[in-house]
């Protein structure tokens, strides 16, 4: 099956910083990246969509400014989430999705952030 | 707006016994999956199902599609320990690929 891959899988970071979340697409290429949040006990909240090339659509109520999205390539998306609070501690998910396989998303291992 | 809700929110079952759970969704969806997250760890495809009427299983679960009364199922038969996860239903409003969650149904197996 298509594998997703997410780097790093745990990040520590000071209040302030800004972190950068890898997302990649193995063995496929990946017209479409999505980006979930998960804080625990609860669903997945979807952040934004990013379509390779263009700019990524962002849900209602999700600050673009601080949660920077690049999809440069097709097996590559980038999750940028600047100036971390500790409200932003939380369990990042990115999942992908190919052109022939519409209706089929691939999900990432996560990656845990937190921030002191 | 699309949404989705599961219900039961909390399933504490007795090993080898059967229980549902539901997934309600409220507007016109085309497709509706089934995922299953251990604790500390990403998503596991179970199901994917597209059409009324549209039925899969693997193993001790069984997932269905009633397109009509917006609802799904996943039945689980003779549960065993190891089914012991968090499962969430999703679906899918348009052909976007956007996904809406459920809140997620905590299954334990008790032996």
């Amino acid at each position: 099956g298509a594998v997703v891959s997410q780097h790093p899988s745990r990040v520590i970071c000071k209040s302030g910083t800004s972190v950068k979340i890898e997302c990649r697409s193995l063995d496929f290429q990946a017209t479409t990246m999505f980006w979930y949040r998960q804080f625990p006990k609860q669903s997945l909240m979807l952040m934004a969509t990013s379509n390779e090339g263009s700019k990524a659509t962002y849900e209602q109520g999700v600050e673009k400014d601080k949660f920077l999205i690049n999809h440069a390539s097709l097996t590559l998306s980038t999750l940028t989430v600047t100036s971390a609070h500790p409200e932003d501690s939380s369990f990042y998910i990115c999942s992908a999705r190919e052109r022939a396989a519409q209706n089929e998303q691939f999900f990432g291992p996560g990656t845990r952030l937190t921030v002191l | 707006e699309l949404k989705v809700e599961q219900n039961p929110l909390f399933l504490s079952m007795q090993e080898g016994k059967n229980y549902t759970i539901y997934c309600n969704y409220s507007t016109t969806s085309d497709r509706l999956y089934w995922y299953r997250q251990d604790p500390g760890k990403s998503l596991e495809s179970l199901f994917v199902l597209l059409s009324n009427g549209a039925v899969k299983q693997e193993g001790r679960l069984m997932a269905s599609l009633d397109t009509k009364a917006r609802l799904s199922t996943l039945h689980i038969t003779a549960a065993v320990h190891d089914l012991s996860a968090t499962y969430f239903c999703a679906a899918g409003g348009t052909s976007y690929g956007k996904l809406t969650f459920g809140q997620g149904t905590i299954l334990t197996v008790h032996p």
